[in-house]
């Protein structure tokens, strides 16, 4: 059974921190993995879309790593701020006939000022 | 330009009646799908419509649930004799459909709560 976890599921730091959040997966045979935002009461916002043949991509300061061969994949957010305070999921495309993804449960981030 | 909208944004009903929940995807997007987000669970994919190919309904939890995309664009997800298990929020999401390269944009999704 295909499988995303996410560790941990809550975090707080304070401003100003650099975190990791991670994101593991069980078959490594992806097509891609995305890592959203969602605010509470709202939809999800994509942040990074990783393609299986990446190794990671870079938005502002957030930089997302993937690593197939062990199925992980972290997402780095530098220089937390309090906006940032939000739920973060990670979700893995296995392609195919079906272009759905597997989600992860979230990590619930709050940044305090 | 405009994003996915869902409508309503809430919807209340009691047990055993019927729910038709709304989807309007970006236009252009050839791929649509359907999540739910329970309480503590994670989203659950329930239905992927591709272009004009038969839809994969493999996630659908119960023949109560149905699904149709008229004229490749919006798409009605409606729940038979629902039952308080059925409350979540639902979200629907779109992408151009190339899979590999797609990023899946979100809408607001509808919170269904079941009496």
């Amino acid at each position: 059974k295909q499988e995303v976890t996410q560790i941990p599921a809550a975090l707080s730091v304070p401003e100003g921190e650099n975190l990791v959040l991670n994101c593991s997966f069980t078959d490594s045979a992806i097509y891609n993995l995305q890592w959203f935002r969602q605010d509470p009461g709202k939809g999800l916002t994509s942040l990074l879309l990783i393609q299986s043949s990446q190794r990671e991509q870079t938005s502002g300061r957030l930089n997302a790593s993937l690593d197939k061969s062990s199925g992980r994949s972290t997402l780095y957010i530098a220089a937390s701020q309090p906006g940032d305070s939000a739920t973060y999921l990670c979700a893995v495309n296995y392609g195919g006939s079906q272009g759905n993804l597997i989600f992860g449960k979230g990590t619930k981030l709050s940044v305090k000022p | 330009g405009a994003g996915v909208s869902q409508s309503p944004s809430n919807k209340v009903t009691e047990k055993g009646k019927d729910v038709e929940l709304r989807c309007d995807p970006i236009s252009g997007h050839t791929a649509l799908y359907w999540y739910r987000q329970s309480l503590g669970q994670g989203l659950e994919f329930l239905i992927y419509f591709q272009g004009n190919s038969a839809p994969d309904k493999s996630g659908l939890p119960s023949d109560r649930f149905s699904a149709e995309r008229t004229g490749g664009s919006v798409s009605t997800l409606t729940i038979q004799r629902t039952q308080q298990e059925d409350s979540a929020v639902y979200l629907c999401a779109s992408s151009l459909g190339q899979q590999s390269t797609d990023t899946q944009y979100f809408g607001p999704g509808t919170r269904l709560t079941v009496l």
